[in-house]
């Protein structure tokens, strides 16, 4: 059964940083496309960021380029998303995704979810 | 940027059909897929590639998709069905996009 469990969410202030963590279970992370979507606070999806199944790649929104960083750890069949210069606006639920391809990515599938809390 | 334009919220009753669209310049011409997400929960894939069902999801969801328009169809609604949804492109300018979300509620 494929699953993702996120961690690392919280409370931090404007200005500081904080890694999240995506473990998976039941695939190879390393063999699959995967993402970062966030949700603030009554709001609608927001894509964040992508990193490809080689690791070669990574994409970012241009709301967080340059502040955040994917990556993935293959032995611990684990996705990060490293988060510095944290804003008000970054506060959200953060959402790990597993995509398929079939003419077009979709994401089939999706963590429960990290809460980040952006304030003074 | 590529914006995905819903409406914010459709009201049906129970056993009725429900239609949330999904608009954008040329939609029909890129591939849409739908998310079903209830409170507090994480989004779940009910539609891909503009009308195809994942396993488990049931045949009452169906999709459609031209020109500006792409639809999402929840045939017999039950309660259950009460909840937002998202549509979503992909494109690879645009990455992940995704639509401004409707809220779902059966009567």
């Amino acid at each position: 059964e494929v699953q993702l469990v996120e961690s690392g969410g919280g409370l931090v202030q404007p200005g500081g940083s904080l890694r999240l963590s995506c473990a998976a279970s039941g695939f190879t992370l390393s063999t699959y496309f995967m993402h970062w979507v966030r949700q603030a606070p009554g709001k609608g999806l927001e894509y964040v960021s992508s990193i490809t199944s080689n690791g070669d790649n990574t994409y970012y929104a241009n709301s967080v380029k340059g502040r955040f960083t994917i990556s993935r750890d293959k032995s611990n069949n684990t996705l990060s998303l490293q988060m510095g210069s944290l804003r008000a606006e970054d506060m959200a639920v953060y959402y790990c995704a597993r995509s398929r391809y079939s003419g077009s990515y979709f994401l089939e599938y999706w963590g429960q979810g990290t809460l980040v809390s952006v304030s003074s | 940027s590529y914006v995905l334009t819903q409406p914010p919220s459709v009201s049906v009753a129970p056993t009725q059909t429900a239609r949330i669209t999904c608009g954008a310049n040329n939609i029909g011409t890129k591939s849409v897929h739908w998310y079903q997400q209830k409170p507090g929960q994480a989004p779940v894939l009910v539609v891909y590639n503009d009308n195809n069902r994942p396993s488990g999801i049931p045949e009452r969801f169906s999709g459609s998709n031209s020109g500006n328009t792409a639809t999402l169809t929840i045939s017999r609604v039950e309660a259950g069905d009460e909840a937002d949804y998202h549509c979503q492109v992909w494109d690879r300018d645009s990455d992940f996009v995704f639509g401004t979300g409707t809220k779902v509620t059966v009567l």
